[in-house]
């Protein structure tokens, strides 16, 4: 069975510009969530989206933005990018929203110069 | 404020000895907490769980304990082998948030010495 899966891999990006995330759950996950994990440190929350709608948001300023499809797959976007959003951005998906257990994808590693 | 910390950033144990990753936790209404292996290039991978009615939980060679009166959470692993190498983290949910936000820790890297 694919587990959750995210691309691209690996981004580098110029301040200010966009960029685009992707995330695909596990089969039959219906609730996806965003993390940012900064080199050291443990991932911080961005979203949670279930059934296609917001269900939770971190502390992470507007630039910030997210969606769900009616696949269960989801977008993270974030716009004006700074060097400080360098980081490995996560996905988590779990089968419904009161679900503990989240499954992690590999991560894209995003680099702003 | 929610906050979870470490005691320790790295720990090296002995191939084949039990090592003990600690963790402290600030939210006393936190409801339940996770375990997480990371490796490198990878992402956090689920280890235990255990909730806040329970002192004590068992897995494979896994053991994780709760202190709620002190706050702390520690992972015990037996007989250590070279693939436990990697980073830990511990992390909560408060009660009052669902499944929507993990608040994790700084993370312990453990090193397997062969």
């Amino acid at each position: 069975d694919a587990g959750v899966t995210q691309s691209p891999t690996h981004l580098i990006k110029t301040r200010g510009q966009h960029v685009t995330l992707r995330c695909s759950p596990i089969s039959g996950h219906k609730s996806v969530s965003w993390y940012q994990q900064v080199l050291g440190q443990g991932p911080q929350f961005i979203f949670q989206y279930y059934e296609k709608e917001e269900r939770g948001r971190g502390n992470f300023p507007d630039r910030f933005s997210a969606r769900q499809f009616p696949n269960y797959s989801s977008e993270l976007n974030v716009n004006a990018l700074l060097l400080g959003d360098s980081a490995l951005y996560l996905c988590a998906s779990s089968l419904a929203r009161q679900t503990y257990e989240q499954y992690f994808g590999p991560g894209t590693r995003l680099t702003v110069t | 404020g929610e906050s979870v910390g470490l005691h320790l950033p790295t720990l090296s144990v002995q191939e084949g000895d039990n090592s003990i990753i600690n963790c402290a936790y600030s939210n006393s209404a936190s409801d339940y907490f996770i375990w997480y292996k990371q490796e490198s290039g990878k992402g956090p991978q689920f280890i235990i769980d255990i909730r806040s009615n329970m002192d004590k939980r068992q897995g494979q060679r896994v053991t994780v304990l709760l202190n709620k009166t002190v706050k702390h959470l520690s992972l015990q692993i037996a007989a250590t082998q070279p693939g436990d190498s990697a980073v830990y983290f511990c992390a909560e949910i408060p009660s009052n948030f669902g499944n929507e936000k993990l608040t994790f820790g700084t993370g312990t890297r453990l090193t397997i010495i062969p």
